[in-house]
């Protein structure tokens, strides 16, 4: 089965400690994976794609195919970093481009 | 990446009264798009695949009767609640698919249903 799962619903750090938001999949072959954030009465955002291997905002992700896991990291966590994360998996029987969400796990950063 | 609108923002209406909602990617022809519910403090749950020109692929549990979908062109699709009831009330949310780059999303729309 096609699954994204993020153990924690509630994370919170004080501004300047670092940042790990977990993500573990399920999919047989190579799996496509994003981090999505969604700032408080925004809508969702694009942060991170696995495949650009990019660093967005101080954030990086590396997958890891023998944990099977894309966890979210950042050194520094600042307070405008506070907001709902999701990881995402790109799933279904066919090139649909179709997303599996992950249940969001929320950052809350206290000065 | 994609610029998606939604229109409306929030809409209140009457239970058993049915209500569209705008899906619009202003800057990328989208053959694909994508609807999705969203609970407070939840995660989103895919609706149905909007698929240009041919009928959308409606996930396990979802009504199509109830949830029509209509993906006219490129830059457009609507999604309908027909007869609507409370617990249709939710957050509906669309995004714009891109390929590898993934999918782009709208604002969203809170529904009401009194």
């Amino acid at each position: 089965a096609q699954r994204v799962t993020q153990p924690e619903k509630l994370l919170s750090v004080f501004k300047g400690a670092p940042v790990e938001l977990k993500c573990n999949y399920s999919y047989s072959g190579s799996p496509e994976l994003f981090w999505y954030v969604q700032y408080s009465r925004q809508r969702l955002q694009l942060l991170l794609r696995h495949i650009s291997r990019e660093s967005i905002k101080g954030f990086t992700a590396d997958l890891n195919k023998g944990e099977t896991s894309f966890h979210l990291k950042k050194p520094f966590a600042q307070e405008e970093d506070s907001a709902m994360y999701y990881c995402a998996l790109v799933g279904g029987s066919s090139n649909t481009g179709k997303l599996i969400f992950g249940q969001g796990t929320t950052l809350q950063v206290k000065p | 990446g994609a610029v998606v609108s939604q229109h409306p923002s929030w809409v209140i209406c009457k239970s058993g009264t049915s209500v569209k909602i705008e899906c619009r990617s202003l800057d990328f022809q989208a053959t694909t798009m994508f609807w999705y519910r969203q609970f407070p403090k939840q995660s989103l749950m895919l609706m149905a695949t909007s698929n240009e020109g041919s009928k959308a692929t409606y996930e396990q549990g979802v009504e199509k009767d109830k949830f029509l979908i209509n993906h006219a062109s490129l830059t457009l699709s609507t999604l309908t609640v027909t007869s609507a009831h409370p617990e249709d009330s939710s957050f509906y949310i669309c995004s714009v698919g891109s390929g590898g780059r993934g999918q782009f999303f709208g604002p969203g729309t809170r529904l009401t249903v009194l």
